[in-house]
């Protein structure tokens, strides 16, 4: 089944705790990206790649890195989580140009 | 810097009774305009694709158009499973735009039996 995974689906953690949320995607999509949606601002685009070894900033980028060492992958990594990164995030992928596939989202509560 | 603004922020509707939703855009290049669907608690859902002036798509009761500053969802005798967000986004090609995604706020439809 064509389907892109996050993990984990929920994560409450402290001010500090470097964390990983995982993104894993099977239909050999070259785009990835991350996003975070937030009551009254919309989705918001974190940052993207359109290959491996190819990362870009979106919108809200400061706090966050990314890495795509393998085209199936896409981790987003908070080094230093603050309350203000508390928020639902987004996996999504795609061919060049088509329309995302997203991930079921995870549910992020820094305290 | 690209922008999207959708609009009516919410809409209600009768079952049955036809509408459009409205996304007005400015972008540097476009790639690509995009339609989803987001249900409450889930990943928005890929709906349409549209790329150029004068293109339209079409799925069940919903119908994509692109004009060069604008796109609209019509909704034909809507019933109340179509109830959701509809989430309206712009692929930029020029400049620090190319590749990046632009989402609008969302118009939040509820159908009523």
């Amino acid at each position: 089944e064509a389907q892109v995974t996050q993990n984990p689906r929920y994560l409450i953690t402290v001010t500090g705790k470097k964390l990983t949320v995982t993104c894993s995607q099977n239909m050999n999509h070259e785009y990835m990206s991350w996003y975070r949606q937030d009551p009254g601002l919309g989705l918001r685009q974190i940052y993207y790649s359109m290959n491996v070894e190819v990362t870009d900033k979106g919108d809200v980028p400061e706090g966050y890195k990314v890495s795509r060492k393998e085209k199936r992958n896409f981790p987003l990594i908070l080094e230093s989580p603050s309350p203000n990164q508390t928020s639902l995030y987004f996996c999504a992928s795609s061919s060049l140009g088509g329309g995302q596939f997203f991930g079921p989202g995870t549910r992020l509560t820094v305290l | 810097e690209d922008q999207v603004t959708q609009s009516p922020e919410a809409l209600r509707l009768q079952e049955g009774e036809s509408s459009s939703l409205n996304c007005s855009y400015t972008v540097s290049g476009l790639r690509g305009l995009f339609w989803y669907r987001q249900d409450p608690g889930k990943g928005p859902e890929f709906l349409f694709t549209l790329y150029s002036a004068g293109e339209e798509k079409e799925k069940e009761r919903l119908k994509a158009t692109l004009t060069k500053k604008e796109s609209f969802l019509h909704i034909t005798a809507p019933k109340p499973e179509d109830s959701a967000t509809y989430l309206c986004a712009v692929l930029g090609a020029g400049g620090t735009s190319y590749g990046k995604l632009t989402f609008g706020q969302g118009t939040i439809l509820t159908v009523h039996p």
